[in-house]
């Protein structure tokens, strides 16, 4: 299964934008690239996926590249309530039993400086 | 919100007890699953539901056996708990969300302790 490698911290300022990196340089052609984040002391809650293109969303901005090897989640203007820790994960697009094979790796955990 | 509820969310417990941890849903998904959480390591599948009555196993299953008998209830059982046990438990379902792709909802958690 393909695996990923992110920072293990970042920090930003308040307002500020912040582009949290991902290398997954073993993708396969199939792999949709998902972000996943975890505010402290909940579940971890989708934040945004994409296959090829680059997406956009209310929470955030996903720039993939063109050789699909890394990804960057952009959050446009941080706030306090975007601390957290997250996670970029590869699955297979085909079939939902394939959501057994995610691999949670420890993800970015980024502080947000007032 | 997926309308998942886990329960309990805390549980102290001593070695050697059954412990029993209840996900439900109240949005008829098909697929539920089990995760431990612990430092150091990311979240870690303990086991799976693709149906009523229909289970496998994930990576780390030793220990743990699950049981659902009705679409929105999924629970995992700690037969005997041990003091490596001890961590946060997370339940999941997937959500068809567009095509192909499927987005999992997380519960809260539980945080089991085992003395």
């Amino acid at each position: 299964d393909a695996k990923t490698t992110q920072p293990n911290s970042m920090e930003s300022n308040e307002e500020e934008p912040v582009h949290l990196p991902c290398n997954h340089s073993t993708i396969s052609g199939t792999d949709y690239i998902h972000w996943y984040r975890q505010l402290p002391s909940q579940g971890p809650e989708y934040v945004i996926h994409g296959l090829t293109s680059n997406v956009n969303n209310r929470m955030a901005s996903l720039a993939i590249a063109e050789d699909r090897k890394s990804s960057t989640l952009i959050l446009h203007r941080a706030t306090l309530r975007d601390a957290a820790v997250y996670y970029c994960i590869l699955r297979d697009a085909q079939g939902a039993d394939n959501n057994r094979k995610l691999i949670w790796g420890l993800g970015t955990s980024l502080a947000v400086n007032p | 919100d997926a309308g998942i509820t886990q329960s309990p969310r805390h549980k102290v417990t001593e070695t050697g007890t059954p412990v029993t941890l209840r996900c439900h849903q109240t949005e008829n998904h098909r697929y539920m699953y089990w995760y431990r959480q612990d430092p150091g390591h990311g979240l870690r599948l303990i086991h799976y539901s693709y149906g009523v009555k229909d289970t496998d196993k994930g990576e780390v299953s030793d220990g743990y056996s699950v049981s659902r008998s009705k679409t929105e209830d999924f629970l995992l059982t700690l037969e005997s708990a041990t003091s490596s046990q001890t961590s946060v438990y997370f339940c999941a379902i997937s959500v068809r969300a567009s095509g192909l792709y499927n987005e999992q909802f997380f519960g809260p958690g539980t945080r089991l302790t085992v003395l």
